[in-house]
């Protein structure tokens, strides 16, 4: 069975802190795919990442960067230069590939609540 | 603009109320989905629609159901409230190939049940 594990429930900042979310996953699938989302205090989830279990490549958007290890099975992201627009909860999700009984459903953590203040 | 939206923000029910809480999607999207939020916990998957007319249950399925009558619009339905069913509740939508393709969120339901 699939599990993703946020252990962080709160982290608080100061502005232009840099802020890391770490996030543990656990499948028995070879071929997987991560999410993040965020959801910002008006409760829309919004997506900001996805990454395939292929593709170990780190990645930069603008303050935001996410570290996927395989061998640790973690995929943590982390916030440069933290704003307060940043201020959220962030939930990391893992999908399973496709499979007749699965259809790609999502396994949510618990999710980080990211406080920042000026 | 894609667009996923729920027919309320807040709504409060008394026990043993049927409640109905609709979602809309405009992005012509083959999946749905409905979750609950609740704190420490995450989004929780209720039930799954992969095609009109059809439905998977979730990981915690009991006393809710969903329809589905049009590809658009899916519904949950609490048949007889209880106050552990007190929660904010996410509609998404999603591409057929779901495991690769994001889900779209609406801005959910935070329902109280008194």
């Amino acid at each position: 069975a699939q599990k993703v594990t946020q252990a962080q429930t709160e982290i608080s900042v100061v502005e232009k802190e840099d802020v890391t979310l770490d996030c543990v996953y656990e499948t028995r699938d070879t071929t997987y795919y991560l999410f993040w989302y965020k959801q910002p205090p008006s409760g829309e989830l919004v997506f900001l990442i996805r990454r395939n279990s292929f593709d170990e490549q780190n990645e930069i958007s603008g303050r935001y960067s996410w570290n996927f290890q395989k061998s640790t099975s973690s995929f943590n992201f982390t916030i440069t230069a933290s704003q307060v627009v940043d201020s959220a909860v962030y939930f990391c999700a893992l999908s399973e590939a496709r499979t007749t009984d699965s259809w790609g459903k999502l396994q949510f953590g618990a999710g980080t609540q990211v406080v920042v203040t000026p | 603009d894609v667009k996923v939206t729920q027919s309320s923000r807040y709504l409060v029910k008394r026990t043993g109320e049927k409640v109905f809480l609709e979602c809309v999607q405009d992005m012509d999207h083959e999946n749905m989905f409905w979750y609950r939020q609740d704190p420490g916990l995450g989004l929780r998957l209720i039930y799954f629609s992969y095609d009109v007319k059809m439905k998977e249950k979730g990981d915690i399925p009991e006393g809710y159901s969903v329809s589905r009558e049009k590809k658009e619009r899916f519904s949950l339905i609490l048949e007889s409230a209880s106050t552990n069913q007190t929660s904010m509740y996410l509609c998404a939508s999603s591409e057929l190939n779901s495991s690769y393709n994001e889900q779209f969120f609406g801005p959910g339901t935070r329902l109280t049940v008194l």
